[in-house]
């Protein structure tokens, strides 16, 4: 399969503290994107970063992409409890309009 | 802001029943996407359109149909509801082939009894 997996499923901690999140992929890809979900709500996209860069930063969120390894990996830093959601990583291949999808990683911010 | 509407958040219909969910998109993207999403499963294609009058199959397109008439408006059918097509679905529309960004609706919970 060349769906997206997040690592871990679940994450939970206190506020202030940073979350990191972990995703790995099969196939090579375009770009890797990044989508947070509220409960019930639809997602709404975070970032983007391209098969060619390392690294890039928006705001409180840090996302790095290792294409020899096939993984990246988001970091939120002081983590507030509006940051709880689910967080999903998603691939462009390039090769057609679909993204593919990973199954998200749940992140519980504690007050 | 981009803004996707989808017609309903929450819908209750009997098995046998048609239902359509309808999505709008007010930024004139090209591409307009239905999902659903399911625990533990993800979200899964049902079907895409890269332009009016023009779709794709997705990933789970069994039972499902499509209509795009404007290109503002995307629309999801269900020939007839079944049990199994209990779900959250989602619309989604973006631009382009190059980034791919897609833009949500808030998504319509249906239940089929």
């Amino acid at each position: 399969s060349q769906q997206g997996e997040e690592d871990p499923q679940a994450l939970s901690i206190q506020e202030g503290e940073n979350a990191t999140m972990n995703c790995s992929y099969k196939t090579s890809i375009n770009n890797l994107q990044w989508y947070r979900q509220n409960s019930g709500r639809g997602l709404v996209h975070l970032i983007l970063i391209r098969s060619n860069e390392r690294e890039k930063h928006s705001g409180r969120l840090r996302v790095t992409l290792d294409t020899s390894k096939k993984s990246s990996s988001l970091l939120i830093t002081a983590s507030r409890a509006a940051d709880t959601a689910s967080y999903f990583c998603t691939i462009y291949a390039g090769n057609n309009r679909k993204l593919i999808w990973g199954l998200g990683t749940s992140l519980a911010v504690n007050p | 802001d981009v803004k996707v509407t989808q017609s309903s958040r929450y819908l209750v219909k009997r098995t046998g029943e048609k239902v359509f969910l309808e999505c709008v998109q007010d930024m004139d993207h090209e591409n307009m996407f239905w999902y659903r999403q399911d625990p533990g499963l993800g979200l899964r294609l049902i079907y895409f359109s890269y332009d009016v009058k023009m779709k794709e199959k997705g990933d789970i397109p069994e039972g499902y149909s499509v209509s795009r008439e404007k290109k503002e408006r995307f629309s999801l059918i269900l020939e007839s509801a079944s049990t199994n097509q209990t779900s959250m679905y989602l619309c989604a529309s973006g631009i382009g082939f190059s980034k791919n960004i897609q833009y949500f609706g808030a998504g319509t919970r249906l239940s089929v009894l």
